[in-house]
């Protein structure tokens, strides 16, 4: 069974670009979260969707936000890109989402602002 | 204060020791309790899914909740070098929120 699968595994962006980054989920999972990972602040939670709905919302600036597609694929978005938002970005699925189901997470998309 | 705090560490251990990473948390909505390990360049992997306080054990690790002290930790029995990563323990109720992660080295 496929794991999670993100793409592109590397990118690079300039100050005030924007950048969209996807993911697919395990076969069969319906819940997609996404998370920031940073040496500093960790791994912190950006939102959740599930069945094409945003779920749940961390503490993050409208900057950044994602969608859900009906196949459960997701995309994030990020506007306006701060030299801060050089990041790994993590997408994590599961059956059913974060009320009682692990998540499973895929190896990420390494962002650098420059 | 975190809602999850965990020593960053870095810990360094002989092959063949006993390891034992912990964390503590605050939020009293977790239900779940999970142990990730992660690789360098790679996403985290869940080693450990509990539910209850008590152990739960999985080959030669661990977990341990107790929910009335908020703590919670992960041993890991007859450590070997490929154990060498960062361990992630993390509390789920409505958002998954993890601690900052342990980086471990075993040395053969």
């Amino acid at each position: 069974k496929a794991g999670v699968t993100q793409t592109p595994r590397y990118l690079i962006k300039t100050r005030g670009q924007q950048v969209t980054l996807s993911c697919s989920p395990i076969s069969g999972h319906r819940s997609v979260s996404w998370y920031q990972q940073t040496p500093g602040q960790g791994l912190q939670f950006l939102f959740e969707y599930f069945s094409e709905t945003q779920r749940n919302k961390g503490n993050f600036p409208g900057r950044f936000s994602g969608r859900q597609f009906s196949n459960s694929r997701s995309e994030m978005n990020v506007s306006t890109l701060e030299l801060g938002d050089s990041a790994l970005y993590l997408c994590a699925s599961s059956l059913a989402g974060l009320g009682n189901q692990p998540q499973h997470f895929g190896d990420g998309t390494r962002l650098s602002i420059l | 204060q975190k809602e999850v705090e965990q020593d960053p560490g870095p810990l360094s251990v002989p092959e063949g020791a006993i390891v034992s990473l912990n964390c503590t948390y605050s939020n009293s909505a977790f239900q779940y309790f999970m142990w990730y390990r992660q690789y360098s360049r790679k996403g985290p992997e869940l080693l450990m899914y509990t539910y209850s306080s008590g152990n739960k054990e999985d080959g030669r690790f661990t977990a341990q909740v107790d929910k009335s002290s908020k703590y919670i930790s992960l041993f890991i029995r007859d450590s070997q070098p490929s154990d060498s990563a960062t361990y992630l323990c993390a509390g789920q109720g409505g958002k998954l929120i993890f601690g900052q992660g342990t980086e471990l080295s075993v040395k053969p």
